[in-house]
């Protein structure tokens, strides 16, 4: 069965500093990985995806993701944070379950706190 | 071309009685799931939706919930003779097959 873990549940940085948030998965089949972010009170918004292309993968406001199939790993890093970065952030994963059918998957998700 | 449309976006209803959540998803996508977001949880899976069938449902509560995706018009989920724990932020994502899904901005349910 497929799942997604985010090992941890609250991050804090200092503003300016890097930023590693953690995910792992299981998936049966080749899947699909995503990162979602959400601002308090808001929708989701997508950063960035894996889909079989580039393991490492870039995305918005200076986000980027490596996919490491032998780790099983997805995690996503900043070189440098903002204020504005402060948010939950949800790894998801995408996969066909035994129906054949395409199911996302999201892990608990981190809370990113940036201190100033 | 709009996003995922979500209506209501804040939805109070008193305890027995009915809420409708509607969602438009984006044009040509015919994938629909809904999550539901408890307070200080990440998403839960509820439903995944093709055109006029329910492919998955395993995360929808056994009673008092149902969602369709009819032919024309949006994707409903309805939730009957609510309670107090049902009170949280229904979130609508369309796709199309196996690329990323795009979200509504959730609608959010209480119940008083």
């Amino acid at each position: 069965a497929q799942s997604v873990t985010q090992l941890d549940s609250h991050v804090s940085v200092s503003e300016g500093t890097p930023v590693l948030l953690r995910c792992n998965y299981s998936s049966s089949y080749s899947p699909s990985l995503f990162w979602y972010v959400q601002h308090p009170n808001k929708g989701l918004q997508l950063l960035l995806k894996y889909t079989s292309a580039a393991t490492l993968v870039k995305g918005i406001n200076g986000f980027e993701a490596e996919f490491k199939k032998s780790e099983t790993s997805f995690h996503l890093t900043k070189p440098s944070a903002h204020m504005s970065d402060a948010a939950e952030y949800f790894c998801v994963v995408s996969d066909r379950g035994t129906s054949g059918t395409y199911k996302y998957i999201f892990g608990t998700g981190t809370r990113l706190k940036v201190l100033a | 071309n709009a996003g995922v449309m979500q209506n209501p976006r804040h939805l109070v209803r008193r305890r027995g009685q009915e809420a409708r959540l509607r969602c438009s998803p984006m044009k040509g996508h015919s994938h629909v799931y809904w999550y539901r977001q408890l307070p200080e949880e990440g998403l839960k899976f509820m439903v995944y939706l093709q055109k006029e069938n329910i492919i998955d449902e395993s995360g929808m509560p056994k009673e008092r919930f149902s969602a369709e995706f009819p032919k024309e018009g949006p994707s409903i989920l309805r939730i009957q003779q609510v309670v107090r724990g049902d009170s949280a932020a229904y979130f609508c994502a369309s796709s199309l097959q196996n690329t990323e899904a795009f979200f509504g901005q959730g609608t959010r349910l209480t119940v008083v």
